[in-house]
């Protein structure tokens, strides 16, 4: 079964501050990983996807993320945030099964507050 | 970018009774749909996987008696929460699986008094 983690559930930080969400997982085979946000009172929508490739994503507003296979981590960033970051932030995979379409397994957030 | 609508937005509905959640793909089909539930503070759980012209695909732990899942067009899936509990109030999420990714409805909240 596939499982995971993000390591904060919880940051702030100030406005132009950098920023790196963690996201481990658990799963031997191969995946295609997600990062999702959720601003408030807003759908879930996707920042950015791995699938194969280049292992260093951009995504929309600014993020990217790099999928390190040894570490089996697949981490957020940003250089510099913006007050408008403010929302939820969740990781996700799914295992690849070549062109089907599978389940989401969801960490469990992290909530980003961006102080002006 | 593409659509997916939820109906109703909040449900409160009284135990035993039961209550059925509409998922629309409104500019796009979707042979297949998912069922998610979120709950206070944590992540959400896939519960199910919902195809076109065929049965749902539970999740292990996840009562298909209790929730029923129909996929009846390329546009609509519902999900019916039978014999409704208050354990069962929760947050439930659609996602229609479009070329490349999910797109995610913007939730139904039940709550079961």
């Amino acid at each position: 079964a596939q499982s995971v983690s993000q390591h904060n559930h919880h940051v702030i930080l100030s406005e132009a501050a950098s920023l790196e969400l963690g996201c481990n997982y658990s799963y031997g085979g191969t995946v295609n990983l997600f990062w999702y946000v959720q601003y408030p009172g807003q759908h879930l929508q996707l920042l950015l996807k791995y699938f194969s490739g280049d292992p260093l994503v951009k995504g929309i507003k600014g993020f990217e993320a790099e999928f390190i296979k040894s570490k089996f981590s697949f981490n957020l960033r940003k250089p510099s945030v913006q007050w408008s970051d403010t929302a939820e932030y969740f990781c996700a995979v799914t295992s690849y099964s070549g062109g089907g379409a599978d389940g989401l397994t969801f960490g469990k957030g992290t909530h980003l507050i961006i102080q002006p | 970018g593409a659509v997916v609508s939820q109906h109703p937005s909040r449900v409160i509905c009284k135990s035993g009774t039961s209550v059925k959640i509409e998922c629309r793909s409104l500019d796009f089909q979707a042979t297949t749909m998912f069922w998610y539930r979120q709950f206070p503070k944590k992540s959400l759980m896939l519960m199910a996987t919902s195809n076109e012209g065929s049965k749902a695909t539970y999740e292990q732990g996840v009562e298909k008696d209790k929730f029923l899942i129909n996929h009846a067009s390329l546009t609509l899936s519902t999900l019916t929460v039978t014999s409704a509990h208050p354990e069962d109030s929760s947050f439930y999420i659609c996602s229609a699986m479009g070329r490349y990714e999910q797109y995610f409805g913007p939730g139904t909240r039940l709550t079961v008094t």
